[in-house]
Formats: C-alpha cells, sequence, structure tokens
C-alpha cells in the first residue's frame, strides 16, 4: 500500500458534463502530478502542484484544471468532457518537488459516453 | 523531447525462468533518471528499480536488475526466477533531473504485457 487513495474508482459521464476527481495524499507529501492513462498506452502527465501551487504542466488543454490543499488532498477537474477523455487517471505524490520516488494511487476510470 | 520505447507489446515466461523486458529513450540530457515500474491488475503503479543516470553501475533489487548502456541509450530489466506474482504490465519511464514548467515529470513508455506460466 502506498497511502495514497483516489476516488471514486469508476465513472461514467457523457459528453460536455464535467467531472472532479479526488486524491488523498500521505501526509507530508507536499508535491502531487496527475496523469492520464488511455487504453493500451502509458501514463501521460497532466500536471503537478506543489505547496498548492501548480508548478508544471504536459500538454493538456486548459480544461483540465485542479487544485491541491494543505490537508494533502488534491482534485483533478475536467470540463466539456470528450470522448477521448476517457482513460484512467493516476495521481502520484512526494515528499518533495524533485523527488523521485513516488508514490501512486489505484486511480479512477472515467468512462465519457 | 524526451521519448521512451519499449518494442515489446507483450511477453512470456516460464515460472522460475529469467525474461529479459527492453527499453530504450531517446534524450539530449546528461543528467536524467530511468525507472521500471510494474501495474498490475489493481492498476496501482508500482516502482520496480531506477537506475540515475550519472551511475555506470546496474541497479539491482532482489531478482530484478537493470543492464544501463547510456551511449546505446538503452535500459533493459532483466527479471530472475520469475513468480506468478510477476505477471503484470511493465512501464519503462524517463524523468529529467531539471525541474519547471513540462520538465521532471515521468515519461512513460507504452509498456509490455509480461505473462507468467506455471
Amino acid at each position: 500500500e502506498t497511502g495514497v487513495t483516489q476516488s471514486p474508482t469508476h465513472l461514467i459521464k457523457t459528453r460536455g458534463q464535467q467531472v472532479t476527481l479526488r486524491c488523498s495524499s500521505q501526509s507530508g507529501h507536499n508535491t502531487v502530478s496527475w496523469y492520464q492513462q488511455a487504453l493500451g498506452q502509458g501514463p501521460q502527465f497532466i500536471f503537478q502542484y506543489y505547496r498548492e501551487e501548480e508548478n508544471g504542466r504536459g500538454n493538456f488543454p486548459p480544461r483540465f484544471s485542479g487544485l491541491q490543499f494543505p490537508n494533502y488532498s488534491s482534485e483533478l477537474n475536467v470540463n466539456a468532457l470528450e470522448l477521448d477523455d476517457s482513460a484512467l487517471y493516476l495521481c502520484a505524490s512526494s515528499y518533495e518537488v524533485g523527488n523521485e520516488k513516488l508514490f501512486f494511487g489505484s486511480g479512477t476510470q472515467l468512462s465519457v459516453l | 523531447a524526451q521519448t521512451v520505447t519499449q518494442s515489446q507489446p507483450e511477453m512470456s515466461v516460464q515460472e522460475a525462468e529469467t525474461v529479459t523486458l527492453s527499453c530504450t529513450y531517446d534524450t539530449s540530457e546528461s543528467d536524467y533518471y530511468l525507472f521500471w515500474y510494474k501495474q498490475p491488475p489493481s492498476r496501482q503503479m508500482i516502482l520496480v528499480i531506477r537506475q540515475e543516470a550519472y551511475k555506470q553501475q546496474n541497479a539491482t533489487e532482489n531478482r530484478f536488475s537493470v543492464n544501463f548502456q547510456k551511449a546505446a541509450k538503452s535500459f533493459s530489466l532483466k527479471i530472475s526466477d520469475s513468480q506468478l506474482g510477476d505477471a503484470a504490465m511493465y512501464f519503462c519511464a524517463y524523468r529529467s533531473a531539471t525541474w519547471g514548467g513540462s520538465q521532471g515529470n515521468l515519461i512513460f513508455g507504452k509498456g509490455t504485457k509480461l505473462s507468467v506460466k506455471p
């Protein structure tokens, strides 16, 4: 167990809707990253938060946004859902930015119909 | 931009035998980290082994070892004495030693599905 929990485990939405995915990190982990893993692919970096500020972003549009809270929890929000947003969303936390030891959650499987 | 390539979509090994998973990467950086992650059906990414590019010695973790060839940009994973619990997706990943912007995140290959036959 990594101590990183994600909710919900599965989610079904329709195109155009908005969704919020949640991640609870280990106590003391001030850095959280989110990844999107499409079927048959490796995870792709969405963005990273460090001490409640976004400090890195991959090639994802602005409708993907996030929040990080002081209690080591975080959210990934996706607006105007598209069919291609169907994927497994993983969060990963670490003690410090730059620490290469990441602790992953088990992900949220999002299906967009 | 850095890329990671895993050319074996699927591999199979007999229990107790040895298997090697291949990974190549492309980068112009000299300082970086390489990783192998295991993703079982539970979907959680589990770190198997890590290699720092400035270290010439190949990393080893119990039954898992790597063959790191920096000049060839090759990073293969050897699993010895394979066990049924080793069956999973295996991902090779690269991380720059530089942080900021889009740097410092993990760049994954597409993965290799490993089956272990009893």
